[in-house]
């Protein structure tokens, strides 16, 4: 099984809107990622989580606000978002957080009005 | 700079015939590389990967070839089917710096027509 669930599927919020996306995976690994991707470009890393602790932020907005309950479980917060960071956010995760194979989930696909 | 570089954006190949998908890569420490196929609005699903040690894997109609001198890898699909279609991007990493994240190229959109 190399499943990441994500959710929601879709999300519309406005400018001044609190919400949060979610991802799961049961496969045991202890490595989880953000990545955002626009039309037409390779997914942008944002965060990556290794054994719970965060061990990269890609420099992104404070907007942006990763969180890891547990090895399961990656969740953003989003807070104040702009127009522009409307996109597809993808969850990924990898056995240990080094640079092997990443299973991606099917994404959330944030419209910011 | 862009490490990893798939230069072209598309390719149209007919049913039954073979597509290959190129890709091109800067950083001579990458040392393992994935292909990842891509539907509108999903995420990437991982397809096959090689490690530097080897020069080709194949996995069913998915066979990906690497060139270390020449710092090129190519992903070769036979026989490419409708379902094919879709953007394919190659990643690359050095897993020997530690956390070093995947880096991607910017996609190659195959259209398989039948």
């Amino acid at each position: 099984d190399t499943e990441v669930t994500q959710t929601p599927k879709h999300l519309v919020m406005g400018m001044t809107n609190k919400k949060s996306l979610k991802c799961e995976q049961h496969m045991g690994h202890r490595a989880m990622y953000w990545y955002k991707q626009k039309a037409k470009k390779p997914p942008e890393l944002m965060f990556v989580y290794s054994y719970e602790k965060l061990s990269i932020n890609e420099s992104v907005p404070s907007r942006f606000s990763p969180e890891c309950p547990n090895s399961s479980l990656l969740n953003l917060h989003l807070h104040a978002l702009q127009p522009e960071d409307s996109a597809l956010y993808l969850c990924a995760s990898s056995q240990a957080g080094g640079a092997e194979t990443q299973y991606f989930g099917p994404g959330t696909r944030l419209l910011v009005l | 700079d862009q490490q990893v570089k798939q230069n072209s954006p598309s390719l149209s190949v007919q049913e039954g015939r073979i597509s290959i998908l190129n890709c091109d890569y800067t950083n001579s420490m990458f040392d393992y590389f994935l292909w990842y196929k891509k539907y509108p609005a999903e995420g990437p699903t991982f397809l096959i990967s090689i490690s530097s040690i080897k020069d080709k894997n194949e996995d069913g109609r998915f066979t990906v070839f690497l060139n270390k001198s020449a710092k090129h890898l190519s992903l070769h699909i036979v026989p490419s089917q409708p379902g094919d279609s879709a953007v394919y991007f190659c990643a690359a990493s050095d897993r020997y710096s530690g956390n070093t994240p995947l880096v991607f190229g910017k996609g190659t959109r195959l259209s398989v027509i039948a």
